[in-house]
Parts: C-alpha cells; sequence; structure tokens
C-alpha cells in the first residue's frame, strides 16, 4: 500500500530534550516536506527536500532541522524543543513533476513541557 | 497561487450528493484547480485535481466552468465519513519548483445522518 508513515504519533517531552520525529514514503517520491498545523494559523511549512542531499527552508524553519540521505525517509529533528514547538506535524510526499498531487502522513502531534 | 473562495459550512444528507463550490475568478490559464480535505487532525488527503476539462475519480468529480472561474466537487453519495474540512486551492505546478500547499479555511461539509 502506498503510504506516507510518521512516527512516533503523539510525543510527550520536556524542554532542551532532542528529539527526531521520523518520515518514511514507500513511492519513490523525489519532493517531501514538513507542516506544522496549529489552531487558526493553518499549515505552515518547515522545510522542504526536492531530492536526496537537496533540503531547503520553508516558511518557519527556526529550531528545526532535517536531512535526506535516502530517498524514502526524512526526518525532522528538534535539537532542544521548546514549548512553542507545540504543535501537529505532518510530513508529505510527491513526485517532481505534479507536485501538488501530495500524500500526507498521518500526523504526529508534539506536546513540549 | 489565485486566491479562492470557499463558504464556510454546508450539510449534506447521507448518501444525497454532496456539491462544494469554490470561486476563483483570478485564476491564469496555466493555473490548476487542486482539491484536499482533512479529516479532524489527520494528514490532509488529495481528492482530485483539473486544468480546465471535468474530472473524475474514484472518490469524486470536478466540474470546471468553461471560463475557468469556478469550480464544484461533488462527491457523488457522501457518507458519514466524508465529514470533513474541503480545500480548494489554485496553483502553478512547475517542476523544480517548492510544491509548498496553502490551504484557505476551507468548507467544513458535515455529512448527517
Amino acid at each position: 500500500e502506498a503510504q506516507v508513515t510518521q512516527n512516533p504519533r503523539y510525543l510527550i517531552t520536556v524542554t532542551g530534550k532532542k528529539l527526531t520525529v521520523t518520515c518514511s514514503q514507500n513511492m519513490n517520491h523525489e519532493y517531501m516536506s514538513w507542516y506544522r498545523q496549529d489552531p487558526g494559523l493553518g499549515l505552515r511549512q518547515i522545510y522542504y527536500s526536492m531530492n536526496v542531499e537537496v533540503t531547503d527552508k520553508g516558511d518557519v524553519p527556526e529550531g528545526y532541522k532535517v536531512s535526506r540521505k535516502e530517498k524514502r525517509n526524512f526526518p525532522l529533528i528538534l535539537e532542544s524543543p521548546s514549548p512553542n514547538q507545540t504543535s501537529l506535524y505532518f510530513c508529505a510526499s510527491s513526485f517532481w513533476t505534479g507536485g501538488s498531487e501530495q500524500y500526507f502522513g498521518p500526523g504526529t502531534r508534539l506536546t513540549v513541557t | 497561487d489565485a486566491k479562492t473562495t470557499q463558504p464556510t459550512s454546508m450539510d449534506c444528507a447521507e448518501g444525497r450528493a454532496a456539491n462544494l463550490p469554490c470561486n476563483h475568478s483570478t485564476i491564469s490559464g496555466n493555473e490548476y484547480v487542486y482539491w484536499y480535505r482533512q479529516i479532524h487532525s489527520q494528514g490532509p488527503q488529495y481528492i482530485i485535481h483539473g486544468l480546465k476539462n471535468n474530472e473524475t475519480n474514484e472518490m469524486a468529480s470536478l466540474i470546471i466552468t468553461e471560463d475557468r472561474k469556478s469550480s464544484t466537487l461533488i462527491l457523488p453519495h457522501a457518507t458519514l465519513r466524508d465529514t470533513a474540512v474541503y480545500y480548494c486551492i489554485v496553483r502553478v505546478d512547475s517542476g523544480g519548483s517548492n510544491y509548498k500547499l496553502t490551504f484557505g479555511k476551507g468548507t467544513l461539509l458535515t455529512v448527517n445522518p
């Protein structure tokens, strides 16, 4: 089954404790992206990647890192999480051509206390 | 991306067709109309897209007016599981660009038993 998976689905952590949210897709998509969704603010893009080893900042990259060492994986790293990073996070992927037809993961609900 | 206007909410009876309108009067000739939906706190789901011809897939039909200034998403036999926020997006798909999706407020479709 074609899908985007994220882990963990739920995470409660404390300020400053490094964490990684994994994202994996099995559709051989070139493009991958991370969003966060907050009430009243809609989806905001954090980082995106056009292909392996090619990443770039989205609209709200501060406090986040990403890497794209393999085509299928695009982990989101929070080096020192803070309470303002409490949010619902989505990973998405698509082909290079027709990239607006995106497939989203189920979401990771992160709470930083 | 062209601006879109959608009703805030709509109701539909289970088993009936749900017709969701979208106005995009400033659409350019090379902009596509995309529809996504988001069931509460789940990842957004791609539904369908089109340029100027009507499109149909296993989920829905997309009717685009001849002047392309508006479109209608049709769910032919709505079920309770179709209750979601539906987003209409108009955008150009050029290879090599950031395929960042920007959702407006969308239409909350409530399917009633």
